[in-house]
C-alpha cells in the first residue's frame, strides 16, 4: 500500500528566511511524487513532481524538492520565504506497481510566513 | 484552477435531500475524480473514473454516486444516506495513457462547499 505523511501539521517562517515543508512516502517501488498548494477556498494548484531524473526537482514561483530515496522523503523547500507563499501545502504520491491509481494525499502542512 | 469548473461554488442542503454537484473539464482529459476536504483531514477519494462509462469507488464512497456519460462531465451526487455532508469537495482530471502507468499530473478545479441547512 502507498502512503504519504506530513508531519507537521503547522510551519512558521519570517519573511526571507528558507522554508521547508516535509514529506515522507511509502511505496513498493520507485514512487510518483507531487507537491501542490491550496489558497483559501480555492482548489489545488500543482507546483512540482518527481518521476525520474535529476533528484532535486524545480517548480512554480521558486519552489524545489529533493526526492531523497534513501531516507523516503520529498521535502518542499524555497530559499527566501515571501508572505504571499503563506497556504495550505500537499505532498502526494503514486506508487506504479499499484497500476492505474488515483494520487494518494497527505494532510497538509500550513504555511504561515511572516513579515 | 484553469480548464475545470466547479459548480456551484456553495451548495446547501436540506436533510433527507439529494443534492448534485457539478465538474466539467475542457482539458480532453480521460480520467476523473472525486475528492472531499475535511478540516485537518487532507483529501479523501470518493470515487474516480479512467473512461467514459466507467467508474470506481474510492476510500468514502458510502452516501455518493456519480456518472460518467461523457469524458468532459463528471457528476457527483450526495444522497441522503450521506449523514455528514458538510466539507469541500474537489474534482480533478488527468491524462490517462490507457494501459500505461499514469505519470500524468492531476488538475484541480475551484471546489464546491457543501454546507446543511
Amino acid at each position: 500500500a502507498q502512503s504519504v505523511a506530513q508531519p507537521e501539521d503547522q510551519v512558521n517562517v519570517a519573511e526571507g528566511n528558507p522554508l521547508t515543508v516535509k514529506c515522507t512516502y511509502s511505496v513498493s517501488g520507485n514512487p510518483y511524487l507531487f507537491w501542490y498548494v491550496q489558497y483559501p477556498n480555492r482548489g489545488l494548484q500543482f507546483l512540482l513532481k518527481y518521476i525520474t531524473g535529476d533528484n532535486l526537482v524545480k517548480g512554480s514561483y521558486g519552489f524545489e524538492a529533493e526526492f531523497n530515496k534513501s531516507q523516503t522523503s520529498f521535502h518542499l523547500k524555497k530559499p527566501s520565504a515571501l508572505v504571499s507563499d503563506s497556504a495550505l501545502y500537499f505532498c502526494a504520491v503514486r506508487d506504479p506497481i499499484s497500476g492505474n491509481t488515483p494520487l494518494v494525499f497527505g494532510k497538509g502542512t500550513r504555511l504561515s510566513v511572516i513579515a | 484552477d484553469g480548464g475545470i469548473t466547479q459548480s456551484p461554488k456553495y451548495l446547501f442542503r436540506k436533510e433527507g435531500q439529494n443534492v448534485t454537484l457539478s465538474c466539467e473539464q475542457n482539458l480532453n482529459h480521460d480520467a476523473m475524480y472525486w475528492y472531499r476536504q475535511d478540516p485537518g483531514q487532507g483529501l479523501r477519494l470518493i470515487y474516480y473514473s479512467q473512461i467514459v462509462n466507467d467508474f470506481q469507488k474510492g476510500d468514502i464512497a458510502e452516501g455518493y454516486s456519480v456518472s460518467r456519460e461523457k469524458k468532459e462531465s463528471f457528476p457527483l451526487t450526495v444522497t441522503s444516506a450521506q449523514k455528514n455532508p458538510t466539507a469541500f469537495y474537489l474534482c480533478a482530471s488527468s491524462i490517462d495513457l490507457g494501459s500505461g502507468i499514469r505519470k500524468e499530473t492531476q488538475y484541480f478545479g475551484p471546489g464546491t462547499r457543501l454546507l446543511v441547512l
